[in-house]
């Protein structure tokens, strides 16, 4: 079973703090994605990777960074929280393989309030 | 415009009715599309992907139509555990698309 594993369910900061969202993956997947979920937006893609130290900015990556020094593990960087990036964040992970079977899997979700 | 685009819902039905949700997507050259699941409070999981020759499995049956740029979900018997919020998801560009989502109830 693949396990996506993200590091907190809940967090709360202040606005200006420098916030880290960690998440590791089991499967050996080459492909790494963060995304927010927003109630009636859905989920948007802030940035992915597809390879160690890869990276490409997704929709919405104003306000982000990531990070993926080693294939298990993508993380977010929030430079300076603010409290428009109170959300939902979720990680998913998936294997470069043909289309049909290009599935994503995703980790339980972060929900960060920024006050 | 959004590239995925769903009707929210809510769709509340009975127990055993048979419901169906659309979903348009924008861009033609979409290459994989997909039905995900989330469930209150939960991350969203693969429910089912969808082929072009259109595919069923047990109670589900989904379907692309590629020249008017949607996929449908067709749910059959609806149990109480159906309930939860299904996602339409679509590939392009090694980029995926998340419609909003569209809710549904099934009641007792």
């Amino acid at each position: 079973d693949v396990k996506v594993t993200q590091s907190s369910r809940y967090l709360v900061k202040r606005t200006g703090e420098k916030v880290f969202l960690e998440c590791v993956q089991d499967m050996d997947h080459e492909n790494m994605f963060w995304y927010r979920q927003d109630p009636g937006l859905g989920l948007r893609l802030i940035y992915f990777s597809y390879d160690v130290k890869m990276k490409e900015k997704g929709d919405i990556p104003e306000g982000y960074s990531v990070s993926r020094e080693k294939k298990e593990r993508f993380s977010l960087i929030l430079e300076s929280a603010s409290t428009n990036q109170t959300s939902m964040y979720l990680c998913a992970s998936s294997p470069r393989t043909d289309l049909a079977k290009n599935i994503q899997y995703f980790g339980a979700g972060t929900r960060l309030s920024v006050l | 415009r959004k590239e995925v685009e769903q009707d929210p819902g809510p769709f509340n039905v009975p127990e055993g009715a048979t419901v169906a949700f659309n979903c348009t997507y924008s861009n033609s050259a979409s290459q994989s599309f997909f039905w995900y699941r989330q469930d209150c409070r939960k991350e969203p999981k693969l429910l089912m992907s969808v082929y072009s020759s259109g595919n069923e499995d047990g109670r589900f049956t989904a379907q692309l139509n590629r020249a008017s740029q949607y996929i449908s979900l067709l749910i059959r018997d609806s149990k109480l555990s159906d309930s939860a919020t299904y996602l339409c998801v679509v590939k392009s560009f090694n980029k995926f698309y998340f419609g909003s989502g569209t809710k549904l109830n099934v009641k007792p």
